[in-house]
């Protein structure tokens, strides 16, 4: 059972332009939610976080929007650059039994973002 | 700050031999986490440590998986009597708990191939 669903499997831009990367979720006890790009041969990096009671996060040319009652997440990327190129992750976490960091990451499968020149 | 380092990075063996991978955590770090990533799918936890106590193993870590971190830094990451399913990327990742959301820094991960 997905917890954490990304029903795009790729996604193909142009350079300078948006990329918008979608994330569904149904655990309504995640209340913490993080992207992650990772390259080939890499391990994922950590790339922007939201929590629960924020609807928006932004950092540089990325932000994240959250949608609670819609279980929904997206990444938007602007504008998007041929180095953007990863599969991005979108993952989950809920709040542990002792009310502190949770440590239990909830993936989903992955977008493979090309962006081209 | 030299990331979370793996080795090795690609191991080869044969179906019912015994493997050992060694993570080495951001010295900082006292949170170190082991996950699993097959083909096509996001990373799965596998089970996850705090300082030297191992604090929950997932229902994917079977009796022939084991894992320990002695003293708090380094883990190691044992699979007993391999099988062609343990064929996987594992990735180990760390975290400090002095904040709430401390998002988890991952290695390069170790490729395991059973053949």
């Amino acid at each position: 059972d997905q917890q954490v669903k990304q029903n795009s499997p790729s996604l193909s831009v142009q350079e300078g332009r948006i990329s918008i990367l979608n994330c569904d979720y149904t655990n309504s006890m995640f209340d913490y939610f993080l992207w992650y790009k990772k390259y080939p041969a890499e391990g994922p990096t950590f790339l922007i976080s939201i929590s629960s009671i924020k609807d928006k996060n932004e950092d540089g040319r990325f932000t994240v929007f959250l949608n609670k009652s819609a279980k929904h997440l997206s990444l938007h990327i602007v504008p998007s650059q041929p180095g953007d190129s990863a599969v991005y992750f979108c993952a989950a976490s809920a709040k542990g039994n002792s009310g502190g960091s949770n440590y239990k990451l909830t993936f989903g499968k992955g977008t493979l973002l090309t962006v081209n020149p | 700050d030299t990331g979370v380092s793996q080795d090795p990075r690609h191991k080869i063996t044969k179906r019912g031999q015994n493997v050992t991978f060694r993570c080495d955590p951001i010295s900082e770090h006292n949170r170190l986490y082991w996950y699993r990533q097959t083909l096509g799918q996001g990373p799965e936890f596998l089970t996850y440590f705090q300082n030297e106590a191992q604090l929950e193993k997932s229902r994917l870590l079977s009796d022939r998986f084991s894992a320990e971190r002695p003293k708090g830094s380094f883990s190691t990451l044992e699979i007993q009597r391999t099988e062609q399913g343990d064929s996987a990327m594992y990735l180990c990742a760390s975290s400090y708990t002095g904040r709430r959301h401390s998002p988890l820094h991952f290695g390069n991960g170790t490729r395991l191939t059973v053949t």
